[in-house]
């Protein structure tokens, strides 16, 4: 069955660095483009990127982009978010989810993992 | 970019009841409008692809529809695991593919 299992999560001070994961089992990870989507407490869904199934195109939300990197490494299955220049309005739950069509990015989600928390606060 | 506008921002309802949420674009997304349910502490799920196309192992209670601006999602029968909290998402053309900002479906 698939899965996603993100990870990374945690507090960090305004100004600095975290790097989420994403680990994808159950299907064939390299076949499928992924993204990003965050949910600060209490608040609705906010997508923030996606990657193609082969890592070539990047897209992000204006709300971070310039600060946030989203990769992946086929040869681990594995999606990450590298966030930079972390902001107090960056709090919230991330959540990676699997495009609904294969090599194609279809713009809506088939999968999602549990989410990992973001704190950013001094 | 292309905004979504949902409404009501909350709705209560009965178990046996029929309830419609309403999406709006500010542009013209076709079809490209999907919808999903998120009970609370839970990932989202999603319900309904391309306006309509409802997702398999969805129950058919679920319904979709609308194109261009306007779209609907129609619950018949509420059960009581249908309540949650429910978002539009448009998916035309290039990113960013933005949600709505939620419809709380509360049991009256």
């Amino acid at each position: 069955q698939v899965q996603l299992v993100e990870s990374g999560g945690g507090v960090v001070q305004p100004g600095r660095s975290l790097r989420l994961s994403c680990a994808a089992s159950g299907f064939t990870f390299s076949l499928y483009a992924m993204h990003w989507v965050r949910q600060a407490p209490g608040k609705g869904l906010e997508w923030l990127a996606v990657i193609s199934y082969d890592g070539s195109n990047k897209y992000y939300a204006d709300s971070v982009k310039g600060r946030f990197t989203i990769s992946r490494d086929n040869s681990k299955n594995t999606l990450y978010l590298q966030m930079n220049s972390l902001r107090p309005e960056d709090t919230a739950e991330y959540y990676c989810a699997r495009d609904a069509l294969l090599y194609h990015s279809s713009g809506h989600c088939d999968f999602w993992g549990q989410g990992t928390p973001v704190t950013v606060s001094s | 970019d292309i905004q979504m506008t949902q409404s009501p921002s909350s709705l209560s309802a009965s178990v046996g009841d029929t309830v419609t949420i309403t999406c709006r674009a500010s542009q013209s997304i076709s079809n490209y409008l999907n919808w999903y349910q998120q009970r609370p502490g839970k990932a989202p799920m999603l319900l309904i692809s391309a306006a309509s196309n409802l997702q398999s192992g969805v129950p058919s209670r679920f319904s979709g529809s609308g194109s261009g601006t306007d779209f609907t999602l129609t619950i018949s029968s509420l059960q009581p695991e249908d309540f949650a909290t429910y978002y539009c998402q448009q998916s035309y053309s290039s990113p960013p593919y933005t949600f709505g900002q939620g419809t709380k479906l509360e049991i009256k």
